[in-house]
């Protein structure tokens, strides 16, 4: 069965510092892979998104990037967080093809910048 | 722009009632209509509705789509404290990967 990691579960940080949450899945090949951010009162808001190795979409301008070195594993970076990058952090994955539309998610990164 | 609008953003109800969550949207192309439970972390998977009027059940939960009223509910009977959660309706509209569009949830509270 596939299964979805997502660490750290909770971080707190300073202005100005790096970030790295690193996302993996098991039990599949050549997953799509998502990072969501949801805000209190905002829902979901997509934020990147890869179709595979090296590929990524953004969906919005921001402080963060993210990264895909390996086919499972997909990672959320910033070289300097801002206050307004806090949030809760949600990573998921689709199949390709049809069904895609269903999201499995990881268990979220609570980001409290300072 | 595709939009996804849930109401009631928050509810508060007794252990034993029964309630009703909305999810209305307006896409370009819908494909199917989703709902999820969030309760303290990660979304976990409910329903999947792509076709009009087939209610779709588990347990106590169910749903069905409108797609002429563009909307879709989702009922809770007999209401548990671990019913308690955010429900989040999402609509895709197909066109790859990130065809989803999501609602801002409504934050269900059972009180015992």
């Amino acid at each position: 069965s596939q299964t979805i990691h997502q660490w750290p579960a909770t971080l707190v940080q300073p202005v100005g510092s790096p970030l790295s949450l690193e996302c993996t899945v098991e039990g599949t090949s050549n997953p799509n892979l998502y990072w969501y951010r949801q805000a209190a009162g905002r829902g979901l808001q997509l934020l990147f998104y890869s179709v595979g190795i090296g590929q990524i979409s953004s969906e919005v301008p921001q402080n963060l990037s993210a990264s895909r070195p390996q086919d499972r594993q997909f990672i959320l970076s910033s070289k300097k967080l801002l206050l307004s990058d806090s949030g809760f952090y949600l990573c998921a994955w689709t199949r390709v093809g049809q069904g895609n539309e269903k999201l499995f998610f990881g268990s979220g990164t609570q980001l409290s910048v300072l | 722009e595709d939009k996804v609008v849930q109401s009631p953003l928050s509810l508060v109800v007794h252990e034993g009632d029964t309630v009703t969550l909305n999810c209305s949207y307006e896409v370009t192309n819908f494909r199917s209509l989703l709902w999820y439970k969030q309760e303290k972390k990660a979304p976990t998977f409910l329903f999947m509705l792509t076709s009009s009027g087939i209610e779709k059940k588990s347990g106590r939960l169910s749903s069905i789509l409108d797609k002429k009223e563009l909307s879709s509910i989702l009922n809770i009977t007999a209401t548990q404290t671990g019913d308690s959660a955010i429900y989040l309706c999402a609509v895709y509209s197909g066109g790859g990967a990130d065809g989803l569009t999501f609602g801002k949830g409504t934050h269900l509270i059972i009180q015992p």
